[in-house]
């Protein structure tokens, strides 16, 4: 069984980083596109990232390219975005999912962790 | 406001066939495949449709999709309660170089 969790999601001021982890579990990591997906208070879902299964690949929304970096470590089965720069509207539940095959259909998702960015 | 246009609401009575559009262009649904969430409340989103009209092992059969140029739709048959959601469409964008969600459809079942 596919298991995806989420951590390092935390409360932090405007123009701070924070770096979010993602612990898989249950398939061949390596093999598969993973990706982030954030959901702000009381709006819909919105694509943040993907890499592909070897790292060498990652994409990013123009709302944080610049700021957003995606990355893996294969031999630990943990994905992670780090966050800089941080601004009010990036106060979203962040999501990780693994990709079933192309960079939009993600067929597991984790529960989510919560980052919030206040002064 | 999204690039994938979305009704906001949908609505139907048990039993009632309730069915979702997603507008795009030419650079995405018009390029690519449409995939489409469900989400509710507290969990985690679910796949429903990927491909445009293929179902994973376990998304019952009331759930149906299509695609014709830039557009595309999600329709539910046999509305049943548990079906109440937020439902999201998606896409690869080939100008942005990324992934597009629609503004998702909250839909109700009276």
């Amino acid at each position: 069984e596919v298991h995806l969790l989420e951590t390092g999601g935390d409360l932090v001021q405007p123009g701070g980083s924070l770096r979010l982890s993602c612990s898989a579990s249950g398939f061949l990591f390596s093999s598969y596109v993973m990706g982030w997906v954030r959901q702000p208070p009381g709006k819909g879902l919105e694509w943040v990232s993907g890499i592909s299964g070897n790292g060498y690949s990652s994409y990013y929304a123009d709302s944080v390219r610049g700021r957003f970096t995606v990355s893996r470590v294969n031999s630990k089965e943990t994905l992670f975005l780090q966050l800089n720069n941080l601004r009010a509207d990036d106060t979203a539940v962040y999501y990780c999912a693994k990709a079933l095959n192309y960079y939009d259909t993600f067929d597991s998702w984790g529960q989510g962790t919560l980052v919030t960015v206040s002064s | 406001q999204s690039v994938l246009t979305q009704p906001p609401s949908a609505s139907g009575t048990p039993g009632q066939r309730v069915t979702i559009s997603c507008s795009g262009s030419t650079s995405n649904i018009g390029s690519n495949t449409v995939t489409w969430y469900q989400h509710r409340p507290g969990a985690a989103p679910k796949l429903l449709i990927w491909s445009n009209n293929q179902r994973p092992s376990g998304v019952p059969d009331r759930f149906s999709g299509s695609k014709s140029g830039t557009s595309a739709s999600l329709a539910i048959s046999g509305l049943q309660s548990d079906d109440e959601a937020d439902y999201y469409c998606v896409t690869w964008d080939d100008s942005l170089n990324g992934v597009l969600f629609g503004g998702g459809t909250k839909v109700a079942v009276l």
